[in-house]
């Protein structure tokens, strides 16, 4: 059983189109996160969640929109796709909501805007 | 968190005990030391962690020097399974996972 899981893994797009990531774990975890990982390579957090309730928002444009149906559930919503929003994005969870400790990464959504 | 500071890559034969170092001087009392690899087009993967004792797990140990200035992971017998980035991280365990991620270690393991 994958413990957290993304969809889709390849995402090529066209400017200006809107479209969704979703993310769902089974480890019964309270915390789930969104990750960027750009051309760089460098992962920065964009979005946490506990308990379907934002706690993290890391300024990021309003163009992103996560929601969060249920605590192991969260998906991220894209306006208004632009070339600059190409890079992996990576759904994260944390056991308990704030005190951390080790956190579970899904394998990555590859977003390619042309 | 902390900023920490690792080589860019580091070569090991295969087999061979790979030393990873990693370099957190303006660390606080309560952030603990985090080590987590990504493997090419994968998500990252937790490795080990500690606070000020060295900690061994089936993966890995973590060496923390007692200033806990600076700390190394080890990997006693790589495989070239175990090329991969690997980032240092420091923090607090509370307020929620936000780490940013640096650059990390690039490591190569040769046949």
């Amino acid at each position: 059983d994958t413990a957290v899981s993304q969809t889709p893994k390849y995402l090529v797009t066209q400017m200006g189109n809107d479209k969704s990531i979703k993310c769902e774990q089974n480890l019964g975890h309270d915390t789930m996160y969104w990750y960027k990982q750009d051309s760089k390579k460098f992962l920065k957090i964009m979005f946490s969640y506990n308990n379907k309730e934002l706690i993290i928002n890391e300024t990021v444009p309003n163009r992103f929109s996560p929601k969060s149906p249920d605590k192991a559930h969260l998906n991220l919503h894209i306006n208004s796709l632009e070339l600059g929003d190409s890079a992996v994005y990576f759904c994260a969870s944390t056991p308990t909501g704030g005190s951390g400790t080790e956190a579970f990464f899904g394998q990555g959504t590859r977003l390619t805007v042309v | 968190d902390a900023k920490t500071t690792q080589p860019t890559s580091m070569d090991c034969a295969e087999g061979r005990a790979a030393n990873l170092p990693c370099n957190h001087s303006t660390i606080s009392g309560n952030e603990y030391v985090y080590w987590y690899r990504q493997i090419h087009s994968q998500g990252p993967q937790y490795i080990i962690h500690g606070l000020k004792n060295n900690e061994t797990n089936e993966m890995a140990s973590l060496i923390i020097t007692e200033d806990r200035k600076s700390s190394t992971l080890i990997l006693p017998h790589a495989t070239l399974r175990d090329t991969a980035v690997y980032y240092c991280i420091v923090r607090v365990r509370t307020g929620g996972f936000k780490t940013i991620f640096g650059a990390g270690t690039r490591l190569f393991v040769k046949a």
